[in-house]
């Protein structure tokens, strides 16, 4: 069962243009929510990251939106760069009942392509 | 000086073989992860041990066993290694205190079955 659902696959932005990618999620547990960015050959690594009590979070061109009631979330990026090329993945964190530790549950992620 | 560190980076073996995949954080961090990430970049929790203690269990094979022998270290251990486990192994740690709790992530090691 996947628990965050992540799209596009892939997407392939021009320079100058804006990227969306965008998840949801089910498990109203979910309290915090993080992106990370991949580049070839690296891990993830944290991007920009939102809690559920505020609708938005801007961190230069990157910005997270969210809308709790529809239990979205999406990255947008602005004025998008060749350097943006990258795998990027959604993720949300809950504390799990059993244990009382916090637990990631990463989306599927979005390769993305900036062609200059 | 690098927070989580893995070895080796790439590993070629032939089916059938054992090998494992080592793991170390220097971030005091309090838990420790498996993700293996196959060619379509999907990327799949396969354990967590925090504390010593196994917390996350996914349908992984039990070819597949994670052995930390402390708490800074989380080796992946495979055993009659199928073709099918050729991917990219990720180690990643985090610290469960507090909500804004960030997972990093080692270098990857490429694992390919021949």
């Amino acid at each position: 069962q996947q628990q965050v659902k992540q799209s596009p696959q892939s997407l392939i932005v021009q320079k100058g243009g804006i990227s969306i990618i965008n998840c949801a999620y089910e498990n109203t547990a979910f309290d915090y929510f993080p992106w990370y960015q991949q580049f070839p050959g690296k891990g993830p690594a944290l991007l920009i990251a939102i809690r559920p009590d505020v609708s938005e979070k801007k961190e230069g061109r990157f910005t997270i939106s969210f809308n709790k009631s529809a239990k979205q979330f999406s990255l947008h990026i602005m004025d998008s760069q060749p350097g943006d090329s990258a795998t990027y993945f959604c993720a949300a964190s809950r504390v799990l009942m059993d244990t009382g530790r916090r637990a990631l549950t990463f989306g599927s992620g979005t390769r993305l392509q900036v062609q200059p | 000086d690098t927070a989580v560190s893995q070895t080796p980076k790439y590993l070629v073996t032939q089916m059938g073989n054992d090998k494992s995949i080592k793991c170390e954080q220097n971030l005091g961090h309090d838990t420790m992860y498996w993700y293996k990430q196959d060619s379509k970049k999907f990327l799949k929790i396969m354990f967590s041990y925090n504390n010593k203690e196994l917390i996350i269990n996914e349908t992984v094979p039990n070819r597949f066993s994670p052995k930390s022998p402390d708490k800074a270290h989380l080796n992946l251990h495979i055993n009659s290694l199928e073709l099918g486990d050729s991917a990219v192994y990720f180690c990643a740690s985090s610290s469960d205190r507090g909500w804004d709790t960030e997972a990093f992530f080692g270098q990857g090691t490429r694992l390919t079955v021949v």
